[in-house]
């Protein structure tokens, strides 16, 4: 069964920093492409960064680039978010993926950032 | 970016009915786009994906269609656990673009 479980979420105040980070089991982590995905309270999803299989590439949504860094270790099986510099419009709940050609087949539950002074 | 604008943004429904949602896309994504449902204080499920493939394990009264910049997903038979929010992503180019989300109450 595949599972994915996310962790590293809180209060931070503007201008901090997080880092998130997703569990990953019940199949070969390094052979797939992973993805974080936000969604603010009482919003629509959002996707946020995304890491090829072998970690080579990434991709960014345009408000965070240089400010927020997805990385993986396939031999931990995890999958991370550094988050620096958060704002407001930065607080959601962020959930790891799994991707499946592109789209995402299996999510975790999310975990709560908020950012606030 | 590819704009994805989902309509409508809800609507209410009875057990049994028969309901489209609709998904347009700003540029031509030609098959690359996904459906997926959500319930309150859930992760998303996928439900389709390549625009008319059905994910393992869901129920085949959904289904999808479309191609270029027009899509729908269609619940046959409406069930009682149905009721949800469904987004539909593109994943065509970067970044990936979800709708808005489609609000499926009980009437």
């Amino acid at each position: 069964e595949v599972q994915l479980v996310e962790s590293g979420g809180g209060l931070v105040q503007p201008g901090g920093s997080l880092r998130l980070s997703c569990a990953a089991s019940g199949f070969t982590f390094r052979t797939y492409g992973m993805t974080w995905v936000r969604q603010a309270p009482g919003k629509g999803l959002e996707w946020v960064a995304s890491i090829k299989d072998d970690g080579s590439v990434k991709y960014y949504m345009d408000s965070v680039k240089g400010r927020f860094t997805i990385s993986r270790d396939n031999a931990k099986n995890s999958l991370y978010l550094q988050m620096n510099s958060l704002r407001g419009e930065d607080t959601a709940v962020y959930h790891c993926a799994r991707d499946k050609g592109g789209s995402s087949e299996d999510w975790g539950q999310g975990t709560l950032v908020t950012v606030s002074s | 970016a590819v704009r994805m604008t989902q309509s409508p943004s809800s609507f209410s429904a009875s057990t049994g009915n028969r309901v489209t949602i609709t998904c347009r896309a700003s540029q031509d994504i030609s098959s690359y786009l996904a459906w997926y449902q959500q319930k309150p204080g859930r992760a998303p499920k996928l439900l389709i994906y390549l625009a008319s493939t059905l994910q393992s394990g869901v129920p085949s009264r959904f289904s999808g269609s479309g191609s270029g910049t027009d899509f729908t997903l269609t619940i046959s038979y409406l069930q009682s656990e149905d009721f949800a929010t469904y987004y539909c992503q593109q994943y065509y180019s970067y970044p990936r673009t979800f709708g808005q989300g489609t609000k499926v109450e009980i009437k």
